[in-house]
């Protein structure tokens, strides 16, 4: 079955740690890659996308992720978390032929310590 | 200026109701989703529309009824409400079916008593 899979569920950092959030999808084929981050309270907002050319893309408030075609992942990383950063975060994949159905991994909650 | 409003934003009702929701957006866009977010966070596609035609279905139970007046609108119904319907349910609209980013809204917090 075609899926999203984000390998952390919780993660906790205090202010300043570096960040690096999981995500790996099981489609073959050309895709499409999306981070979205669902502050506490407020709704689903995009961080950031991948469509084609350079695999390293960055996103708002200093977000970046790379996509590793081999490796079917595409990791969310932030060099410097803040305390704002506390919220969940989705990946999200569109297979870009037929259907184009947007699959989202269950999320990874991210608390930071101030 | 809100992109997508949901209305409302909470409801409580008893199991066996009948309760709508609604969605508009003031994005221009053709495309317009329904998402079910359950108690632990995982958000799941239930319907799409494009151009108020109907293009994607998921196994939904026969209880909800999506109905897009025009593009800009996408409404849902659900009958005879049950305990597992209990969950907080997202709008979304984006430029097209394909590629595109989706713009949510700020969902609605449905509970069945």
């Amino acid at each position: 079955a075609q899926s999203v899979s984000q390998h952390n569920h919780h993660v906790i950092l205090s202010e300043a740690a570096s960040l690096e959030l999981g995500c790996n999808y099981s489609y073959g084929g050309t895709v499409n890659l999306f981070w979205y981050v669902q502050y506490p309270g407020q709704h689903l907002q995009l961080l950031l996308k991948y469509f084609s050319g350079d695999p390293l893309v960055k996103g708002i408030k200093g977000f970046e992720a790379e996509f590793i075609k081999s490796k079917f992942s595409f990791n969310l990383r932030k060099p410097s978390v803040q305390w704002s950063d506390t919220a969940e975060y989705f990946c999200a994949v569109t297979r870009n032929t037929g259907g184009f159905k947007t699959i989202f991994g269950a999320g990874t909650r991210l608390f930071v310590k101030a | 200026d809100t992109a997508v409003s949901q209305t409302p934003k909470y409801l409580v009702t008893q199991m066996g109701n009948d309760k709508s929701i609604k969605c508009e957006q003031n994005l221009g866009h053709d495309t317009m989703y329904w998402y079910k977010q359950d108690s632990k966070k995982f958000l799941k596609i239930m319907f799409s529309y494009n151009n108020k035609e109907l293009i994607i279905n998921e196994t939904v139970p026969n209880r909800f009824s999506p109905k897009s007046p025009d593009k800009a609108h996408l409404n849902l119904h659900i009958n005879s409400l049950e305990l597992g319907d209990s969950a907080v349910y997202f709008c979304a609209s984006s430029q097209g079916p394909q590629t595109y980013e989706q713009y949510f809204g700020p969902g609605t917090r449905l509970t069945v008593t």
